[in-house]
């Protein structure tokens, strides 16, 4: 592994249904966000975490739920899917060294909910 | 509320120079961040400014300009690899990234 991965790259899911989208990094970095990405909108923080252990809410954090059990993985849990969580979904983690505190990107979840 | 704007879509010659701009209202700041993202793919990083002024970073550089909520990206000798979308983000005063929608880049021979 290099980097971040995410899975699966694309779902097709029936509305109602529970779904993990999985996220895992072998950067050791601390922080780590899942953000959504819609047509015509810039990318919208659904749940943070700051260090393993603790998780926080982003802008849009109703119908998703997160965990951080360790440093490496960062699972968001659509608990029951609306049509309106279609979107594609990235998660990325930030090192903190420094000032930058870069976020670098997974390749992404296409999620489709019908 | 908090707002990052930018032009929805550029159109650019090969070989040539864009500016992609970005203006600001968010509460706080603690830096400003450019990334690329091709389609179907990740955003990546491109830049950071924190302080006014210039960065340059080979045939990429970035402006920052604090007092007036506004930065630009400055994309030299362009060439198709550059078609992409341009993402501009501001860190708040909660260190969060707030994201622009982005500008769609697209160059023609």
């Amino acid at each position: 592994i290099a980097g971040i991965t995410q899975a699966p790259t694309s779902q097709i899911l029936a509305a109602g249904r529970r779904m993990t989208l999985r996220c895992t990094q072998d950067m050791r970095h601390n922080a780590m966000y899942w953000y959504r990405q819609d047509l015509g909108l810039g990318l919208r923080l659904i749940h943070y975490s700051n260090t393993a252990g603790t998780t926080g809410k982003g802008e849009v954090p109703d119908g998703y739920s997160v965990s951080r059990a360790n440093t490496d993985d960062f699972p968001l849990t659509l608990a029951s899917a609306v049509p309106s969580q279609t979107s594609v979904y990235f998660c990325a983690s930030s090192d903190e060294a420094g000032s930058t505190d870069t976020q670098y990107f997974g390749p992404g979840t296409r999620l489709t909910v019908l | 509320g908090q707002n990052i704007d930018q032009p929805t879509e550029m159109t650019a010659t090969e070989g040539a120079i864009v500016q992609i701009n970005c203006t600001y209202q968010t509460s706080g700041f603690n830096g400003l961040f450019w990334y690329q993202q091709h389609a179907g793919e990740a955003p990546t990083f491109l830049s950071y400014n924190v302080l006014d002024g210039l960065e340059e970073k080979g045939r990429f550089s970035s402006f920052l300009s604090r007092s007036k909520g506004y930065s630009y990206l400055l994309l030299k000798e362009l060439q198709m690899k550059d078609s992409a979308s341009y993402l501009c983000a501001v860190r708040d005063s909660n260190y969060q990234l707030i994201w622009g929608a982005g500008t769609k880049l697209i160059i023609k021979p």
